[in-house]
């Protein structure tokens, strides 16, 4: 079964906004990673935050984890146009290395 | 970041015919890897379980039989769809941890079309 699911949105913004999307999940996990995925292509592992983290930065991005509410929202700030693609939040449960995929956020940068 | 790969990127064959897809690790050792499925706008799907020296685990639903999984290296896992179908025809892709991380990389994907 689907562990996470991002808020079914599509989002489109300006370049120089920021964008932001959000994961649920149901149950209890290990890890929680975000990963994109331009059209056609495979996908690029952006950031893991482990059960025990609440908040992490790479670059641009922010993630935060909120294991009370089963929720994690992604953030990328000052956004540019290459950053159009799909956005999908994947969960791995302890002793377990499989990974649930949400449904994925379509993100698009207007220039 | 470690890199994986797949071979081919695209492949057209046949309705009947096999096709082969390769999965490696470049820059680390994986005893497990991940194929996975994906149509058009949506999500991955989870197909098997990629075990080094041993069967993989096929997930509810996916036919062992039609999709074989040899898992001979720490670096090489392949997937065999047999005797391909039009509805086979989707885009497959394989992942790996790299486990002094837990971190699972992806290849680029192999799109499968079955004529």
């Amino acid at each position: 079964s689907q562990q996470g699911e991002e808020d079914p949105q599509a989002l489109s913004i300006q370049e120089g906004e920021n964008a932001t999307m959000n994961c649920s999940y149901k149950t209890s996990i290990n890890n929680l990673q975000w990963y994109r995925q331009n059209s056609g292509r495979g996908l690029v592992h952006l950031i893991l935050i482990r059960s025990n983290e609440r908040e992490k930065h790479s670059g641009r991005l922010r993630v935060t984890l909120d294991t009370s509410k089963k929720s994690s929202s992604l953030l990328i700030t000052a956004s540019r146009a290459a950053d159009t693609a799909s956005y999908f939040c994947a969960t791995a449960r302890y002793g377990n290395n499989r990974l649930a995929f949400g449904k994925g956020n379509q993100v698009v940068v207007i220039p | 970041g470690a890199v994986v790969s797949q071979h081919p990127s695209r492949v057209i064959c046949k309705s009947g015919t096999s096709v082969k897809i390769e999965c490696r690790s470049l820059d680390f050792q994986a005893t497990t890897m991940f194929w996975y499925r994906q149509f058009p706008k949506q999500s991955l799907m989870l197909m098997a379980t990629s075990n080094e020296g041993s069967k993989a685990t096929y997930e509810q639903g996916v036919e062992k039989d039609k999709f074989l999984i040899n898992h001979a290296s720490l670096t090489l896992s392949t997937l065999t769809v047999t005797s391909a179908h039009p509805e086979d025809s989707s885009f497959y892709i394989c992942s790996a941890i790299d486990i002094s991380t837990d971190t699972q990389y992806f290849g680029p994907g192999t799109r499968l079309t079955v004529l």
